[in-house]
């Protein structure tokens, strides 16, 4: 398996709602990747898990809330959302963090609806 | 202050028609640049790195440090090519990296 899959494909969420979406990679990729694209605009990096563990989180607020269970799993807990965070979420993978043109591969991301 | 300028938010040509998308960076240390692509309705994908000095699909990107470019380029254009266009700049840190990405070109080929 050499892609990274996201489910669900489509979200659509009250605001009072609690969802997760779910990021899964086969490749024994070591770096974990959540983005948000709104339209029209380039990736924003929300968070990043290196060998398992939160290594940067770009000031996102409380309500999204990541987890990272194994090496090829990596979830986004929503809560409370309001409408602004409607959006695609990215998922994104890369084999050594650490490692020299580490390149970064994407999933077909989650479009998420907040209503 | 690390940085990726895209100056072009449309570009449009004819089919045959040689294309050069535009990439600038800031960055204090030693650049890692690639360039990605988004098709419609398909996920953003990897296009180039400037490492691989390879040609993908008739593009080409070469680093030019002295003017803090990576513009991307092909000779001749197809419809096929019509897509969103990001230039990314990879900024690693201990243990981690992290991806700046330009706002973007979007490339029409016209028929």
């Amino acid at each position: 398996d050499t892609e990274v899959t996201q489910t669900p494909k489509h979200l659509v969420m009250g605001m009072t709602n609690k969802k997760s979406l779910k990021c899964e990679q086969h490749m024994g990729h070591r770096a974990m990747y959540w983005y948000k694209q709104k339209a029209k605009k380039p990736p924003e990096l929300m968070f990043v898990y290196s060998y398992e563990k939160l290594s940067i989180n770009e000031s996102v607020p409380s309500r999204f809330s990541p987890e990272c269970p194994n090496s090829s799993l990596l979830n986004l807990h929503l809560h409370a959302l309001q409408p602004e965070d409607s959006a695609l979420y990215l998922c994104a993978s890369s084999q050594d963090p650490a490692g020299a043109q580490d390149t970064q591969y994407f999933g077909p991301g989650t479009r998420l609806t907040v209503l | 202050a690390q940085r990726v300028t895209q100056p072009e938010k449309l570009l449009s040509v004819f089919k045959g028609a040689p294309v050069e998308l535009k990439c600038n960076y800031s960055y204090s240390g030693s650049p890692e640049l690639f360039w990605y692509v988004q098709y419609s309705r398909q996920r953003l994908q990897l296009l180039l790195r400037h490492i691989s000095r390879e040609s993908i699909k008739g593009f080409t990107a070469d680093l030019n440090k002295g003017e803090t470019s990576f513009h991307l380029k092909k000779p001749f254009a197809q419809e096929e090519d019509s897509a969103m266009y990001y230039c990314a700049l990879r900024t690693p840190s201990y243990n981690t990296d992290k991806l700046i990405f330009g706002t973007g070109t979007r490339l029409q080929v016209f028929p």
